[in-house]
């Protein structure tokens, strides 16, 4: 996995725009995958998951992409609105563990108006 | 429904006082339970989990401890704080076991400054 003690990588983008965030996973065993966005001063809550036997999950304007082959996992979000400024964070779990997701080290996404 | 409440919302504490933050869960179960630190502009650092009552598992050494003395309610303290200690520290909780539903929800968070 990546290392929580590095500052976040960041993205800029413009309102309307669409966003892909990524996320390199570590462990080729893991099944389930889920995005977080934590906005400024709060929590982390919960945007979407994909288990390892899909490869697209798609939500309400954001979708997931999981490529188990070079372990990657991305959220694209559409028409990117400046309330989706925020960190997003991947995280992977292995079912059947402990249970204990694995976080990725989050990006910044900041929606210019 | 279920709920995680954290408090305090914010906090300064000086250096080498103790500290003690409380996360209480309602709604659920045994659930797992887990304590967080998040430096500024950094990521999830995870510091203890919980998947019972006085069980406790550390991932990372420091002058922290957790305990949780109720099945919904965990605790994160410290003898002495340090300067490291400043961040902001999360609760969350996930239902353990269940096939195929394994997020984690979080807690407000608490805003700890150590001077």
């Amino acid at each position: 996995g990546e290392s929580v003690g590095l500052h976040l990588p960041t993205l800029s983008v413009q309102e309307g725009d669409n966003s892909i965030i990524n996320c390199a996973y570590s462990n080729s065993a893991s099944d389930y995958f889920i995005w977080y966005k934590q906005e400024s001063g709060k929590g982390p809550q919960f945007i979407i998951d994909i288990r390892s036997n899909m490869d697209k999950r798609q939500g309400q304007r954001v979708t997931v992409l999981l490529n188990k082959t070079v372990k990657h996992l991305s959220l694209q979000i559409a028409a990117t609105q400046p309330g989706d400024s925020a960190v997003y964070f991947c995280a992977e779990i292995l079912s059947g563990g402990s249970y204990i997701p694995t976080f990725g080290r989050g990006t910044s996404l900041i929606v210019h108006p | 429904s279920q709920t995680i409440h954290q408090w305090p919302a914010t906090l300064v504490q000086p250096v080498g006082s103790p500290l003690s933050l409380e996360c209480t869960v309602e709604g659920t179960s045994n659930p797992n339970l887990y304590w967080y630190r998040q430096a500024a502009g950094r990521g999830l650092q995870l510091l203890f989990y919980s998947i019972g009552i006085d069980q406790i598992s550390s991932e990372v050494p420091q002058n922290l401890s957790a305990s949780r003395p109720q099945d919904r309610q965990f605790i994160l303290s410290s003898k002495k704080l340090l300067l490291s200690d400043s961040g902001f520290y999360l609760c969350a909780w996930s239902v353990p076991g269940l096939a195929g539903d394994n997020e984690q929800f979080f807690g407000p968070g608490t805003r700890l400054t150590v001077l």
